[in-house]
């Protein structure tokens, strides 16, 4: 049974640029949650989506966007990067009903640098 | 602003001996709270959690303990071994379903030493 998969790995990209960052959820999850986790922090909620919409966002400007497919993976899209934006980007995929528990299954992030 | 804070960046145990690491919250609105463990270049894994109903869950060596007056829970590992360094992320949410966004610590890395 395949975890969270993410793509790609590691990531370099300029000020300005653009880039999208993929997510694959835990066989049988429908819904995908994306965090940012900048050096010597914790992990922060970006946005989550189930049924294809984003349903809760947290504090992130409207420069980072996604995208759920009906197949329940999700993309990550960050414009205009900054230099700020530099971090591991971490999917968390769930099961929206039936779950007694906040569990999210993470993947191993991607790593994004800004230069 | 930081809702859930970690303020041990590290903390260092001999194997075999007890870990106990701290976190404090400031909303009283999280009604659920969970633990992460994260090892290098791997994702955070879900280690336990506590409903906000609850003083206390146990699950082989981990414990989990809430105040919530005190807004504080810690964990405890006992005994300690090698395979527990890591660094230990701690996690609060409104509610218990998946619905719910984790406010993450900074978390503490933990060493246990042979």
């Amino acid at each position: 049974d395949a975890g969270v998969t993410q793509s790609p790995t590691h990531l370099i990209k300029t000020r300005g640029q653009q880039v999208t960052l993929r997510c694959s959820p835990k066989s049988g999850h429908d819904t995908v949650s994306w965090y940012q986790q900048a050096l010597g922090q914790g992990p922060q909620f970006i946005f989550q989506y189930y049924e294809e919409e984003e349903r809760q966002r947290g504090n992130f400007p409207d420069r980072f966007s996604g995208h759920q497919f009906p197949n329940y993976s999700s993309e990550l899209n960050v414009n205009a990067l900054l230099l700020g934006d530099s971090a591991l980007y971490l999917c968390a995929s769930s099961l929206a009903l039936g779950t007694a528990y906040n569990e999210q299954f993470f993947g191993p992030g991607t790593r994004l640098t800004v230069l | 602003d930081q809702q859930v804070k970690q303020n041990s960046p590290s903390l260092s145990v001999q194997e075999g001996r007890i870990s106990i690491l701290n976190c404090d919250y400031t909303n009283s609105m999280f009604d659920y709270f969970l633990w992460y463990k994260k090892y290098p270049a791997e994702g955070p894994t879900f280690l336990i959690s506590i409903s906000s109903i609850k003083d206390k869950n146990e699950d082989g060596r981990f414990t989990v303990f809430l105040n919530k007056s005190a807004k504080h829970l810690s964990l405890h590992i006992v005994p300690s071994q090698p395979g527990d360094s890591a660094v230990y992320f701690c996690a609060a949410s409104l509610g218990s379903n998946s619905g719910y966004a984790l406010n993450f610590g900074k978390g503490t890395s933990l060493l246990v030493t042979p």
